[in-house]
């Protein structure tokens, strides 16, 4: 099955600098990469997320890139602002449709955006 | 918010005893998942649906059933709970075609003790 790393677990940055989360995945079947946001006593949810056949995207201050041959995705934060503190995850998952379709997430990243 | 709803929202049980977590959807999403999410491990699949009487296990799933009579409903037991399952379970739904985004329920924290 898929596996995905994630790195770092924890990471404290100073309000207006950026923030960039690494992620790797082991299945090349692999093709759909979303980022989810969890803020402390909620929900996951989804804030911004890539497909296999685009190599960046980006909403406003959120940028997620996307390199199929090493098999890696990042989000980059930039501006951060202290709402932004949460914790963040990767997923990958496997085309659509299937009936193993299962988000594989990342074991997460504490960010603390410090004012 | 997408129309997911888990039961209860926290739970004590003692350790031994069965314990049955409900996810409910309005949204007539054909995946369901059930995930537990513990400190320093992120979100850990247990099990998960494909359809009607269609499940499978995930990553971490010893100790745990599961069962989907209707579209709606996902059920999660703990046939005899012990205090390693003292964990967050997230319920989950995905259409997994036209719409890629997953919703999740609200939690239940649930403790054995």
């Amino acid at each position: 099955g898929e596996n995905v790393e994630q790195h770092p677990s924890t990471l404290s940055v100073q309000e207006g600098d950026s923030a960039v989360i690494k992620c790797t995945y082991s299945d090349s079947a692999s093709n759909y990469f979303p980022w989810y946001k969890q803020e402390l006593g909620k929900r996951p949810q989804l804030i911004i997320d890539i497909r296999s056949n685009v190599g960046e995207k980006k909403d406003q201050r959120i940028a997620v890139t996307l390199n199929k041959t090493a098999k890696h995705f990042s989000l980059h934060i930039t501006e951060t602002q202290p709402e932004d503190s949460a914790v963040y995850f990767c997923a990958a998952t496997p085309p659509f449709g299937a009936n193993d379709y299962k988000l594989s997430f990342g074991a997460g990243t504490t960010v603390t955006v410090r004012a | 918010d997408a129309g997911i709803t888990q039961s209860p929202r926290h739970k004590v049980t003692e350790t031994g005893t069965p314990v049955t977590l409900r996810c409910h959807q309005t949204e007539n999403h054909r995946y369901m998942y059930w995930y537990r999410q513990d400190p320093g491990h992120g979100l850990r699949l247990i099990h998960y649906s494909y359809g009607v009487k269609d499940t499978d296990k995930g990553e971490v799933s010893d100790g745990y059933s599961v069962s989907r009579s209707k579209t709606e409903d996902f059920l999660l037991t703990l046939e005899s709970a012990t205090s390693s399952q003292t964990s967050v379970y997230f319920c989950a739904i995905n259409q997994g075609y036209m719409s890629t985004e997953a919703f999740f329920g609200q939690g239940t924290r649930l403790t054995v003790v």
